[in-house]
């Protein structure tokens, strides 16, 4: 079993349709959640983190951690076009050190279509 | 802020010789620098740790004899792929951060250098 696991997609939607984007992780370790956009060919851009459990608000953002379940979720509110791209998940299990590596799942192609 | 740059972006090379794929962080001084390699509908992974003035630290399965990494100053650090074959064609990206001991969101990206070898 991966370290964390996240459905690839690809995802399409009509604009202004809610995305839930969402991993799922093995490593009970893991403390900070992230979540990257990455657009073709660039590299990713942080979107949101949240530290344990619980969720987090940033605009048209949500990012939920249930680490009872051991599953996060990214939800984008009214969809953009602008907002295609990949969506990776990133998860660290400690904060320094030479230990805060990040484990990304695969990321999930999102379309949002006009 | 926090940008870091790559270069070059985009690269083809002939199997058997050496690419060399730099990263600058342009408005802060990174102590730490990491590479990933992304392969076609796959993760980022993590490939080496590097801090500034020390030697890399590898993940495994990755070969340090292959992938020389150089941290030479606060704002370079340089990937070099050796002896380069088909199967090293990948997106290689690197991140820095401010100092080991931040907290792993505080990682910013490259946009990526694309590898491709013939």
């Amino acid at each position: 079993q991966k370290e964390v696991e996240q459905d690839p997609g690809p995802l399409s939607v009509p604009e202004g349709a809610i995305v839930s984007l969402n991993c799922t992780y093995s490593n009970s370790a893991f403390q900070y959640f992230m979540w990257y956009r990455q657009y073709s060919r660039k590299g990713p851009e942080l979107l949101m983190y949240t530290y344990s459990s619980g969720n987090k608000e940033d605009g048209r953002f949500t990012a939920q951690v249930d680490k009872s379940s051991k599953y996060i979720s990214l939800f984008i509110r009214d969809s953009q076009p602008s907002d295609s791209a990949t969506y990776l998940c990133a998860m660290s299990s400690d904060s320094g050190g030479s230990n805060y590596k990040l484990t990304f799942g695969k990321g999930t192609l999102l379309t949002v279509n006009p | 802020g926090a940008v870091v740059s790559q270069h070059p972006s985009r690269v083809i090379c002939k199997s058997g010789t050496s690419v060399k794929i730099e990263c600058r962080s342009l408005d802060f001084q990174a102590t730490t620098m990491f590479w990933y390699r992304q392969f076609p509908k796959q993760s980022l992974m993590l490939m080496a740790t590097s801090n500034e003035g020390s030697k890399a630290t590898y993940e495994q399965g990755v070969e340090k004899d292959k992938f020389l990494i150089n941290h030479a100053s606060l704002t370079l650090s340089t990937l070099t792929v050796t002896s380069a074959h088909p199967e090293d064609s990948s997106f290689y990206i690197c991140s820095a951060s401010l100092t080991l001991n931040r907290d792993p969101y505080e990682q910013y990206f490259g946009p990526g250098t694309r590898l491709t070898v013939t």
